[in-house]
């Protein structure tokens, strides 16, 4: 369970507070994904990397930025965010995109006040 | 786009008896069928996949059926126990190109004992 780690594992922000939450994969593969999950929509995918080029934007808010400096490393920033956007955020990794299995990351349980 | 529907959205079985999950997809493209089991607390995980060359897979209490020409497939577990309840999410995509899964709005499977 320690192929990929999510930091932090909680983070409680104000509307106006900037931060940036982080994965790490330790399993050689090349895509990243970033989910959000709520009990209205279970898995919503909002961004994905391959090879560190974004494929997929799911028509997410610009308050949401992503960044893969390599195919190890994904984070997401933050930034003015509002209160619907409280949910738990969960990173993945696969080999590659399509057929591959995917592995998820803990979670960051976000609570924007 | 693709769009993967799952139902129903809940399900509870006495301990022992089957349970089946059904998904309907729209990409008729579409030829890896994942499903991802999340228990309660915990990250998605795989617990079963079926590529559009067959029609069935097991795996000991697990089977997926896929009906390529309906465009639906399904998930079954039989002799249920306490420890599958979960939720269970169903998947589709293409083998080829950067074209990530779609995932169902996922089924929380009570067993009751």
């Amino acid at each position: 369970e320690t192929g990929v780690t999510q930091t932090p594992r909680h983070l409680v922000m104000g509307m106006t507070n900037k931060k940036s939450l982080k994965c790490e994969q330790h399993l050689g593969h090349n895509a990243m994904y970033w989910y959000k999950q709520s009990a209205k929509k279970p898995l919503e995918l909002m961004f994905v990397y391959n090879f560190k080029e974004q494929t997929e934007n799911n028509s997410v808010p610009s308050r949401f930025s992503p960044e893969c400096p390599n195919s190890s490393h994904l984070f997401l920033h933050l930034h003015t965010l509002q209160p619907e956007d409280s949910a738990l955020y969960l990173c993945a990794s696969s080999l590659g995109t399509g057929y591959y299995e995917q592995y998820f990351g803990p979670g960051t349980r976000l609570t924007v006040t | 786009g693709e769009n993967v529907e799952q139902h129903p959205s809940t399900l509870s079985v006495q301990e022992g008896d089957s349970a089946v999950i059904k998904c309907t997809y729209s990409d008729s493209a579409s030829n890896y069928f994942p499903w991802y089991k999340q228990e309660l607390g915990k990250r998605p995980q795989l617990i079963i996949d079926i590529r559009s060359n067959v029609g069935e897979k097991k795996d000991q209490r697990i089977a997926v059926t896929l009906n390529k020409t309906a465009k639906h497939f399904s998930l079954h577990i039989t002799e249920t126990q306490p420890e599958d309840s979960a939720v269970y999410f169903c998947a589709a995509s293409r083998d080829s190109g950067n074209t990530p899964l779609v995932f169902g709005k996922g089924t929380r499977l009570s067993v009751i004992a």
